[in-house]
């Protein structure tokens, strides 16, 4: 089965702030990646799909990049309501439908 | 809209069974692939199992092949996954969501499954 590896685990950061995080695939997946949000007792959120394809309705302050292995979300300038966990997940070789281990976005 | 409710959620002894159901309205059922999806208190998130939008293909989670079985009735415009010989480590909450070009793009909003004695 193909591992996805999130890294960091958690981050602090604050309003305004630029961030990143990057999600490693155990083998390529081309672009087969998808992101997501979730916050506190409610259900993920898709934000990205295909690496790089902003799912409708979401914020443009959301990007993501990458292909092969290596992926990253972006998030421009954080707002309040960013501020929850992100999982990365591959759909090159479903099944499974692998998701990383999570990132924790939290209030610097 | 497209709309996704889970239930048959609970407590429930190690060693028995439950099955869960996901109604689905808002699109048309029949034509998507539709997953499973769990998530231990406090933890990340576990696939679970999918099923082909016809039924004709089901894949497993190696933690639960054996004991879970997905399947769908498409006149019901439901999904279910019935479990067996639940564990401990089963506790979750579980989410049913559609599967819309390679992405599992709607979800609910999950029922709890508590295994405990």
């Amino acid at each position: 089965d193909i591992q996805m590896t999130q890294s960091p685990s958690s981050l602090s950061a604050s309003v305004g702030d630029r961030v990143t995080i990057t999600c490693r695939a155990s083998q390529t997946i081309s672009k087969y990646l998808n992101w997501y949000q979730q916050k506190p007792g409610k259900a993920p959120k898709l934000l990205i799909y295909a690496a790089s394809s902003l799912q409708s309705g979401v914020s443009s302050r959301f990007s993501g990049s990458g292909s092969g292995t290596d992926f990253a979300l972006t998030i421009s300038s954080l707002q309040p309501e960013d501020f929850a966990t992100y999982y990365c997940q591959q759909s090159y070789s479903p099944p499974p439908m692998t998701f990383g281990q999570g990132t924790r976005l939290e209030i610097k | 809209q497209v709309q996704l409710v889970e239930s048959g959620g609970g407590v429930v002894q190690p060693g028995r069974s439950l099955r869960l159901s996901c109604a689905a309205s808002g699109f048309t059922f029949s034509s998507y692939g539709m997953h499973w999806v769990r998530q231990a208190p406090g933890k990340g998130l576990e696939w679970v199992a999918v099923i082909w939008y016809d039924g004709s293909n089901k894949y497993y989670a190696d933690s639960v092949k054996g004991r879970f079985t997905i399947s769908r009735d498409n006149s019901k415009n439901t999904l279910y996954l019935q479990m067996n010989s639940l564990r401990a480590e089963d506790t979750a909450v579980y989410y049913c969501a559609i599967e819309i070009a390679a992405a599992t793009v709607y979800w609910g909003q999950g029922t709890l499954v508590t295994v405990s004695s």
